[in-house]
């Protein structure tokens, strides 16, 4: 059964700084990985989908990595801003046609 | 463009009254959609999906039921509710040529 980890739970940082959140899932065969950020209080938005095949995918000032080999996934924030201050959420979707299995994510508070 | 919507927001029952949570989604057609729920601390739990009308897949056993009348309506429904019923609900979405799901902004519901 896929299960996946958030490290750290909690993280603050001073803005400007330059962060890493990290994924880990315990089967390496997976059909893509998501990051998702939700602020308080709301749903989840979708940041960066990687598919299977790909190492990495960036949008902005995010970047994400895929290592499938070791089961784990980093999202690299660059020059962070207060308002990056949300829950970001790593999912997985074991296989096609299968559901998302989440982390429990990680709190970042960014402070200005 | 797609959008989902989830009422009410929030939510105060009593322990043993009846549950009725709505999500209706605009904009596509024959949407898979998701039921999750988010305790205090804890990553979302998948409750239910649906692939069409009146299809529902059960991903945990427990006192919550839902049902799809129409093919963009979602609705999660108790007859007794728990104290650990308490949690944040959220409905999704996802179809189409992408693998991602589109949260609806979210239910607050407090059993006392």
């Amino acid at each position: 059964k896929q299960e996946v980890t958030q490290i750290p739970a909690a993280l603050s940082v001073p803005e400007g700084e330059n962060l890493v959140l990290n994924c880990s899932f315990t089967d390496s065969a997976i059909y893509n990985l998501q990051w998702f950020r939700q602020d308080p209080g709301k749903g989840l938005t979708s940041l960066l989908l990687i598919q299977s095949s790909q190492r990495e995918q960036t949008s902005g000032r995010l970047n994400a990595s895929l290592d499938k080999s070791s089961g784990r996934s980093t999202l690299y924030i660059a020059a962070s801003q207060p308002g990056d201050s949300a829950t970001y959420l790593c999912a997985v979707i074991p296989n096609y046609g299968q559901n998302f299995v989440f982390g429990p994510g990680t709190r970042l508070s960014v402070l200005p | 463009s797609q959008t989902i919507h989830q009422w009410p927001a929030t939510l105060v029952q009593p322990v043993g009254s009846p549950l009725s949570l709505e999500c209706t989604v605009e904009g596509t057609s024959n949407p898979n959609l998701y039921w999750y729920r988010q305790a205090a601390g804890r990553g979302l739990q998948l409750l239910f999906y649906s692939v069409g009308i009146g299809q529902i897949s059960s991903e945990v056993p427990q006192n919550l039921s839902a049902s799809r009348p129409q093919d963009r309506q979602f609705i999660l429904s108790s007859k007794k509710l728990l104290l650990s019923d308490s949690g944040f609900y959220l409905c999704a979405w996802s179809g189409g040529t992408t693998d991602t799901q589109y949260f609806g902004p979210g239910t607050r519901l407090t059993v006392l």
